[in-house]
């Protein structure tokens, strides 16, 4: 099965800096690939995803880099806010008719903090 | 995404006690699935339910936790004569489709504290 690792687990910036967390899968059939935001005591929420037929997607301040060959996708967020605090989750999983929502798996996390 | 409801949001529950936790779906959507995290742990699927039908429990303990998604009323996970580990907070997810690629909405969890 899928196993999704993620790193760093902690990581602090200063307000205005750039921040990358990085995400490994294992499972070579995977093409779908989102990431979701939790505040500290709120729900995940889906901040963005991308599917591998694309390398790269942008929203505003958050891209999403995709490298299939190596089986990793990134999230950048650029000129961090404090607001931009909380924990990020990856996940991984293949899309399609086959295959539902309960075969997304979930990274452990990264906890970012952005120092004013 | 205000639309799934998660009671009670904190649940307090000696050991060998029941506890039940309920999520209401956004309306419309016929998907559940129950997560649970552990501190500082991510997101750990536990079940899947659509009305009336488990379809994947790969990821619930074999003992003590059960869920059901009746025709009415909410979904519910239950956990039997609950011991320290269980505590955790408990998300449930709902989508209006079943195929990945559909966003599925989070509530905002139930967190149990087993004393």
């Amino acid at each position: 099965g899928e196993n999704v690792e993620q790193h760093p687990s902690t990581l602090s910036v200063q307000e205005g800096d750039s921040a990358v967390i990085k995400c490994t899968y294992s499972d070579s059939a995977s093409n779908y690939f989102p990431w979701y935001k939790q505040e500290l005591g709120k729900r995940p929420q889906l901040i963005i995803d991308i599917r591998s037929n694309v390398g790269e997607k942008k929203d505003q301040r958050i891209a999403v880099t995709l490298n299939k060959t190596a089986k990793h996708f990134s999230l950048h967020i650029t000129e961090t806010q404090p607001e931009d605090s909380a924990v990020y989750f990856c996940a991984a999983s293949i899309a399609g008719m086959i295959n539902s929502y309960d075969k997304v798996i979930f990274g452990p996390g990264t906890s970012l903090s952005v120092i004013p | 995404n205000a639309g799934v409801m998660q009671n009670p949001r904190h649940l307090v529950r000696r050991r060998g006690q029941e506890a039940r936790l309920r999520c209401s779906p956004v309306k419309g959507h016929s998907h559940v699935y129950w997560y649970r995290q552990l501190p500082e742990e991510g997101l750990k699927f536990m079940v899947y339910l659509q009305k009336e039908n488990i379809i994947d429990e790969s990821g619930m303990p074999k003992e003590r936790f059960s869920a059901e998604f009746p025709k009415e009323g909410p979904s519910i996970l239950r956990i039997q004569q609950v011991v320290r580990g269980d505590s955790a907070a408990y998300f449930c997810a709902s989508s209006l489709d079943r195929r990945v690629g559909t966003e599925a909405f989070f509530g905002q969890g139930t967190r149990l504290t087993v004393v």
